[in-house]
């Protein structure tokens, strides 16, 4: 049964500070790994996708990076920015099926 | 093209009063699924449905939650008889074929924000 998990679960930082989020996942059969922001009481936005076959997909100060052999990836955020500041979730689909599993997330709050 | 669409944002029923949650997948997108976020906690898959069908519901409690996806129109979640554990905020993902068959992502909803008093 895949888990996914998500460390730290809290994060402050001041103001452009460079800062990694951490996600592992147990089953490494994965088709893809996708990284979503989502705001307080709002809907969730999709930041980066990587496909099982990458290793790293990037979005302007967003980096994110995949090791499906050990079963992490990263969130990499430079220069953050008090708009940063938002739940950041990492979410696994496993080959063979279609349902995608969530961490819990890493609440991110960036100081002006 | 307005994404995918859930309305309404924010529900507010009674103890033992009936939930409908919609939602309209983007366009061309055939393939819905409905997720639940309690508060303070990760999001968790319900169930799996395409047009008129029903292809997982694993995560769907057994009693008083049902889903469907018919031919014309939005997709409903609906809860019978809520009770206050059913407070939380439901998701819905649309994709454009079968994830097992294509490698994309989901593109979510707002999502509606259901509370039980």
């Amino acid at each position: 049964k895949q888990e996914v998990t998500q460390i730290p679960a809290a994060l402050s930082v001041p103001e452009g500070e460079n800062l990694v989020l951490n996600c592992s996942f147990t089953d490494s059969a994965i088709y893809n790994l996708q990284w979503f922001r989502q705001d307080p009481g709002k809907g969730l936005t999709s930041l980066l996708l990587i496909q099982s076959s990458q290793r790293e997909q990037t979005s302007g100060r967003l980096n994110a990076s995949l090791d499906k052999s050990s079963g992490r990836s990263t969130l990499y955020i430079a220069a953050s920015q008090p708009g940063d500041s938002a739940t950041y979730l990492c979410a696994v689909r496993n080959t063979g099926g279609f349902k995608t599993i969530f961490g819990a997330g890493t609440r991110l709050f960036v100081k002006a | 093209n307005a994404g995918v669409m859930q309305n309404p944002r924010h529900l507010v029923r009674r103890r033992g009063q009936e939930a409908r949650l919609r939602c309209s997948p983007m366009k061309g997108h055939s393939h819905v699924y409905w997720y639940r976020q309690l508060p303070e906690e990760g999001l968790k898959f319900m169930v799996y449905l395409q047009k008129e069908n029903i292809i997982d519901e694993s995560g769907m409690p057994k009693e008083r939650f049902s889903a469907e996806f018919p031919k014309e129109g939005p997709s409903i979640l609906r809860i019978q008889q809520v009770v206050r554990g059913d407070s939380a905020a439901y998701f819905c993902a649309s994709s454009p074929q079968s994830i097992r068959t294509v490698n994309y992502g989901y593109t979510f909803g707002s999502g509606t924000r259901l509370t039980v008093v």
